[in-house]
């Protein structure tokens, strides 16, 4: 079951934050948060393991609810280069290790 | 190499080809995914290898999908008799970790298939 991202879309002014969510129907053993820009193949931004865990990465941020089943994404003070799209990625910790890359968050930050 | 390589970049097939889409992954890298996707989705998982060992497949659309990773290093998806469905990026990603994902994948750029 594919993971369901909130918003499908979101336009910021550059300096506003955002945040994306990511919901799984799954319990999760990890959850990866991914940037796509148009044309180009998506690039790591950071993966959470345990519940609860927050991490950052310089002005993006994330979080794991792991009984929720849930992630959120959270972008500080916007930047033009954060302009993309946002996919998270689940694992399950089953038998096998690949990821199911959520429904995809379009971020468009304009000057 | 520093990054993933995939060949070729564009490829455009008439209904009926076969097609051969090649993967260089991170050297060093145990795992290697191939992803499809298509304009506006996100990836969708086609297969798995662990080194040479292809240990999920279940993502393959049908039996015209095929692929290989015999040295454990470069991988080559097949995809026989081309279908107008088959259009869309095949992306592949290599890992370090070797079972859980406790690391993030490399993407390579994709190959853009085409099927006229």
């Amino acid at each position: 079951q594919q993971p369901v991202q909130s918003p499908q879309a979101v336009i910021l002014r550059e300096g506003e934050d955002a945040v994306i969510n990511c919901s799984s129907s799954k319990a999760l053993y990890s959850v990866h948060w991914y940037r796509q820009k148009h044309g180009e193949a998506p690039v790591f931004l950071m993966i959470l393991l345990k519940g609860g865990e927050q991490k950052g990465h310089e002005k993006i941020s994330a979080s794991f609810n792991e009984k929720k089943q849930q992630s959120s994404l959270y972008l500080t003070a916007s930047q033009l280069s954060y302009s993309g799209t946002y996919f998270c990625g689940t694992e399950d910790g089953g038998a096998t290790n690949k990821l199911i890359f959520g429904t995809g968050t379009l971020l468009a930050v304009q000057p | 190499g520093a990054g993933v390589s995939q060949s070729p970049r564009y490829k455009v097939a008439k209904r009926g080809q076969d097609v051969a889409l090649r993967c260089d992954p991170i050297s060093g890298h145990v795992s290697l995914f191939w992803y499809q996707q298509a304009l506006g989705q996100g990836p969708e998982f086609l297969t798995y290898f662990q080194n040479e060992a292809q240990l999920d497949k279940s993502g393959l659309p049908s039996d015209r999908f095929f692929a290989e990773r015999p040295e454990g290093s470069v991988s080559t998806l097949k995809i026989q008799r081309t279908q107008q469905e088959d259009s869309a990026v095949y992306l592949c990603a290599s890992s370090y970790s070797g079972g859980l994902m406790n690391y993030g994948y490399t993407f390579g750029s994709g190959t853009r298939l085409t099927v006229v």
